[in-house]
């Protein structure tokens, strides 16, 4: 069965911490992997995109890597803010079908 | 490109009474897809659209769940006979199915049935 894992399911962080994020996922053979934040009530944001072909991407201050071998994602967050507290959401598809499958995501509290 | 939209925002009904929702993607977007959130939930799967076809349900889908598109642009999921149980925020996306066929949601409709 094809599964997505987000641990932990909340952290808590003073402002201006690094932190990671992490995504785990069963089956290798992934088309890409997506990583969201959603606001509550709100709908979701896409913040990157992996390519399975690719090992990383970057955004401002936003790195996510990829390592298909191992089955796992990072979201990287360098000095963060209190703007950055929301729910983090990982998300993968695989080969063959168009659809995303969703972990349970890791709500993410930045205080000032 | 006013993103993804979608209305009602939410929607509060009767057990035993149908709802319908309706999507607007992105233009130029051929791809729709419909997903359904609880709460503490991630996103599940519910339907994908290519164009005006339906290409993959879930299993989620049951018989009192129908979408459509009918002419390839906005799409409409409509619960037939609403249970408590179908209470849930109703996600749509679309992409274009180039740069890794990144998908883009809507705000979602919070549906709530009592």
């Amino acid at each position: 069965k094809q599964e997505v894992t987000q641990i932990p399911a909340a952290l808590s962080v003073p402002e201006g911490e690094n932190l990671v994020l992490n995504c785990s996922f069963t089956d290798s053979a992934i088309y890409n992997l997506q990583w969201f934040r959603q606001d509550p009530g709100k709908g979701l944001t896409s913040l990157l995109l992996i390519q399975s072909s690719q090992r990383e991407q970057t955004s401002g201050r936003l790195n996510a890597s990829l390592d298909k071998s191992s089955g796992r994602s990072t979201l990287y967050i360098a000095a963060s803010q209190p703007g950055d507290s929301a729910t983090y959401l990982c998300a993968v598809s695989w080969d063959g079908s168009e659809k995303l499958v969703f972990g349970k995501g890791t709500k993410l509290t930045v205080n000032p | 490109d006013t993103g993804v939209s979608q209305n009602p925002r939410h929607k509060i009904t009767k057990r035993g009474q149908n709802v319908t929702f309706r999507c607007d993607p992105i233009s130029e977007h051929n791809r729709l897809y419909w997903y359904r959130q609880t709460l503490g939930q991630g996103p599940e799967f519910l339907t994908y659209f290519q164009n005006e076809a339906q290409l993959e349900k879930s299993r989620l889908l049951s018989d009192r769940f129908s979408a459509e598109r009918p002419k390839g642009s906005f799409s409409t999921l409509e619960i037939q006979r609403t249970e408590q149980g179908d209470s849930a925020m109703y996600l749509c996306a679309s992409s274009s199915g180039d740069r890794g066929n990144e998908q883009f949601f809507g705000p979602g409709t919070r549906l709530t049935v009592l």
